[in-house]
Order: C-alpha cells, then structure tokens, then sequence
C-alpha cells in the first residue's frame, strides 16, 4: 500500500553507462517529480510532470531524461553516468499544479558512480 | 527568485524537552505555502507541517507547531516534547501558490536542514 515507490533503492555503477530508475504512485495525483538531493543534503528540483507533461525542466544536463508512460508512474534516465551523477534521487507526487498541493515523496534510491 | 535559510546546521535537544528550529525565507510574492519535512535515517521525506501564507493562525499537528512570522519572512517549527524518533534532518520548504507552467514556479524550494539530534 505504498503510496510513492521507486526501484531500485541502491545503485552501484560504472562511469559510462546508462541506468534507469522508475517510479510509481498510488495516490491518484496528476502530477510528478524528481528531486536530486547531493551529498551535503541539498534538496532540488530536477523535473515535473503533469498529465504525462513535461512542465519544469531545471537546468539539467540532456543526460538526464524523465519518462513518463502514463500518470501513475514517472521514470528517469540516465545516459552517460557520471562521478557527479552521485546522489540521493527522490520522486515525488501531489494531486495537481497548483502551489497548495502537498507533495508526497518516495523512499529516494542512492546512485553510486565509481 | 525565492530563497529558503535554515541557519542551524544541528541542533540538540533533551528527551521531552522543547526545541525551535529556524527557517527564514526571501519572496516578493504574497501568496505562497511554507512547509517542514523530516528526513530519517532511512531516508524518506515525511511532511511535518504546512502553512498558507494566507492564514493568520499557526499551523499545529500533536507536537509540531510553527511561528509563522509574515512580515519577517520566518516560519520556525517547535516540536514539543521531543522523542527519540525525532532525530532526523528537517527542511523547511516553500512553493508559490500559483500554478506552475514552466520557470521556477511551483516548485518545492528547499533550505539546507538542520540536523536534529535527542539525547536520551
């Protein structure tokens, strides 16, 4: 009865390669985000998605690609990792646009570049 | 653009005793949601608290209360007798209320936390 969930919690991997990490929710929400917390605890939105659109692409590197199949699960991707790459991802829902919904998060998945 | 301080990187607090944790923020905006989020050990984000910036009144759940200071632009959260399961980091966040079309708006802006430990 998990309401955001993400897969895989831990990712260890190559610089070079490319790895995906999906997420689901199962609130109902409209909306989507992924979130990238670094290794001081900073906090930061990376992308949003409502109704399956993309409607805040922070500045970002093209590596990064968020991808939606439909409104209940939003999946990132990542081409080219990197020793940067390294962090904590969170995805996040909320029942819509507007600034008065509350955002619920997953668990997150810690990336590991070597 | 919109900025969240947290100015206490940790704080420590005695079992069952009081601890406020500061938040300050900077917006030219009138309309707009404040927000506290713990984040364990384990990682997850669990939302704390939350304040329209509409409402006068200081938000309160069980143990958690803010002080919602508009004018100064401060919305600190105290948790009342504090338990163990209170270690965590806590950030404090913002979001304008508008809809969020593209830019900054809409998004969850987030301060730097702050460590909170309790000592048993």
């Amino acid at each position: 009865d998990t309401a955001v969930s993400q897969t895989p919690k831990y990712l260890v991997t190559q610089m070079g390669n490319d790895k995906s990490i999906k997420c689901e929710q199962n609130l109902g929400h409209d909306t989507m985000y992924w979130y990238k917390q670094d290794s001081k605890k900073f906090l930061k939105i990376m992308f949003s998605y409502n109704n399956k659109e993309l409607i805040i692409n922070e500045t970002v590197p093209n590596r990064f690609s968020p991808k939606s199949p439909d409104k209940a699960h939003l999946n990132l991707h990542i081409n080219s990792l990197e020793l940067g790459d390294s962090a904590v991802y969170f995805c996040a829902s909320s029942l819509g646009l507007a600034g008065r919904e509350t955002q619920y998060f997953g668990p997150g998945t810690r990336l590991l570049v070597l | 653009a919109q900025t969240v301080t947290q100015s206490q990187p940790e704080m420590s607090v005695q079992e069952a005793e009081t601890v406020t944790l500061s938040c300050t923020y900077d917006t030219s905006e009138s309309d707009y949601y404040l927000f506290w989020y713990k984040q364990p050990p384990s990682r997850q984000m669990i939302l704390v608290i939350r304040q329209e910036a509409y409402k006068q009144q200081n938000a309160t759940e069980n143990r958690f209360s803010v002080n919602f200071q508009k004018a100064a632009k401060s919305f600190s959260l105290k948790i009342s007798d504090s338990q163990l399961g209170d270690a965590a980091m806590y950030f404090c966040a913002y979001r304008s209320a508008g809809l969020s079309y593209g830019g900054s708006q809409g998004n969850l802006i987030f301060g730097k936390g702050t460590k909170l430990s309790v000592k048993p």
